[in-house]
């Protein structure tokens, strides 16, 4: 089981928007602002989309933004396109031994 | 350009070791973590434990704590993941990542090495 939890699928169609959520406890996601969310297409590499909650790596859409509320973080994609069918996965750092923990993953269909 | 590359691909029996990989470049090696992630088949993102290259101060999952070793040798900017005795529950693909120092942001990934452990 994971240590935060996000829904197993979610989708939406081009052009809508999309909310993913990554709920943890005030050990992670609640007491800290280091959540980071990464986009997975099969076969390939992580990419970090968002970093410190909110935050947008240079070249990565404005169309990625994060939130944060209490104990879950959020993941909004709007203007949904075909490309951003993947795999997503939340991240925070956490006050136990473990120090990172993700979540169990989100696999957005865009229909 | 900032680039990890990590070393290919490797099928081993039960209860061989291995040490992979993963070469820095573009970048001061010894300025982030590096950070190893394993996916198993058909499975999510699950944070192994991670190396600051400058000193080589570990942190690992515990999870993961006693069955591998991170290390580093920053005079060739590569870190190493291993093991000492491999078990077939690990076959799976895993990556390296450079990670701030603060935080828990990885904004370079390896490709990935894919281990096969298997009789």
């Amino acid at each position: 089981q994971s240590a935060l939890t996000q829904p197993a699928s979610v989708s939406g169609s081009p052009g809508q928007s999309i909310t993913i959520s990554c709920t943890g406890t005030s050990s992670d996601v609640g007491g800290y602002n280091y959540v980071s969310w990464y986009q997975q297409h099969p076969g390939k590499a992580p990419k970090l989309m968002i970093y410190d909650v909110s935050n947008r790596p240079s070249g990565v859409s404005n169309r990625f933004s994060g939130s944060k509320s209490g104990n879950t973080a959020s993941l909004t994609i709007s203007g949904l396109q075909a490309e951003d069918e993947a795999d997503y996965y939340c991240s925070s750092y956490t006050s136990s031994s473990t120090l990172e923990v993700f979540g169990g993953g989100t696999k957005l269909t865009v229909l | 350009e900032v680039q990890l590359v990590q070393s290919g691909a490797e099928v081993k029996k039960p209860g061989e070791s291995l040490r992979i990989s993963c070469k820095g470049s573009g970048y001061s090696f010894t300025s982030y973590w590096i950070s190893w992630v394993r996916q198993m088949p058909g499975k999510g993102l699950e944070w192994m434990g991670r190396i600051d290259p400058s000193d080589s101060y570990t942190n690992y999952s515990p999870s993961f704590q006693g069955h591998v070793t991170i290390s580093a040798d920053k005079s060739i900017s590569t870190a190493y993941l291993q093991w000492s005795s491999l078990k077939a529950s690990d076959t799976a693909m895993y990556y390296c990542a450079r990670t701030m120092v603060r935080g828990v942001n990885s904004d370079y990934w390896g490709q990935g090495t894919l281990v096969t452990v298997s009789s």
